[in-house]
């Protein structure tokens, strides 16, 4: 059964950088029937999508937080990553990683399943 | 960027009854938009894709309708569990989004 589970800090100080990995279970992150993404909800808030990592390699990020935003692969330990830069308060949230929605062969901007989540906090 | 408006902000309703939450979005969307169920300390799951399919695993009570800007989630009879936060997402636009959230409270 296909898991995600993401680590990292929970505290990071303002200016500095946020980095979260995600490790999935239970497939092969290489296999080109799936892409994965990252999704946060700050506190009281809606999800907000980061960015998806495709099977090419290739990615693609949410226009307000692409300059800050990478997410890279590391396929021989089956993790992917998150690294977003010069955070401040607003980047206070609960970060989920996710793998978009698959049914048969067809890939869908939408997601499922789901992390666990994991909760960082910026703050000095 | 693609605005996804959800109502009620809250639904407070007893077992049994039925939930209709709206979701609207900014511009035509065709089908392309989901719900998901995000029960208190965890994570959203997914219930609903492309306006009306049902995710693996989900009861029947739970049905999607609408198509370009407007869009319904109908829990046809509310149990307990189904106690949680509910959010629209579109897929129209590579920029996705989702809406802000409609709470469902059972009494």
């Amino acid at each position: 059964q296909l898991q995600l589970r993401e680590s990292g800090p929970g505290l990071v100080k303002p200016s500095e950088t946020l980095s979260l990995a995600c490790t999935v279970s239970g497939v092969s992150i290489s296999s080109t029937h799936y892409y994965w993404a990252w999704v946060r909800q700050p506190p009281g808030k809606g999800p907000e999508w980061i960015g998806t990592l495709y099977d090419s390699g290739r990615t693609n990020y949410n226009p307000f937080l692409q300059s800050r935003v990478t997410i890279s692969v590391d396929t021989s330990k089956n993790q992917f990553f998150l690294s977003v830069t010069s955070v401040t308060a607003a980047d206070t949230a609960i970060y989920y990683c996710v793998k978009h929605l698959t049914i048969g062969a067809s890939r869908y901007n939408f997601f499922d399943p789901w992390g666990q989540g994991t909760r960082v906090t910026v703050s000095s | 960027e693609i605005v996804l408006t959800q109502s009620p902000d809250t639904l407070s309703l007893s077992p049994g009854e039925r939930a209709t939450l709206s979701c609207r979005a900014s511009q035509n969307i065709s089908i392309l938009l989901a719900w998901y169920q995000q029960r208190p300390g965890q994570a959203p799951r997914l219930l609903i894709w492309d306006a009306s399919n049902r995710a693996t695993g989900v009861p029947a009570r739970f049905s999607g309708s609408g198509s370009e800007t407007d869009f319904i989630l109908t829990v046809s009879s509310l149990e307990p569990e189904d106690s949680a936060v509910y959010y629209c997402q579109q897929r129209r636009d590579w920029h996705l989004t989702f809406g802000g959230g409609t709470k469902v409270e059972i009494k």
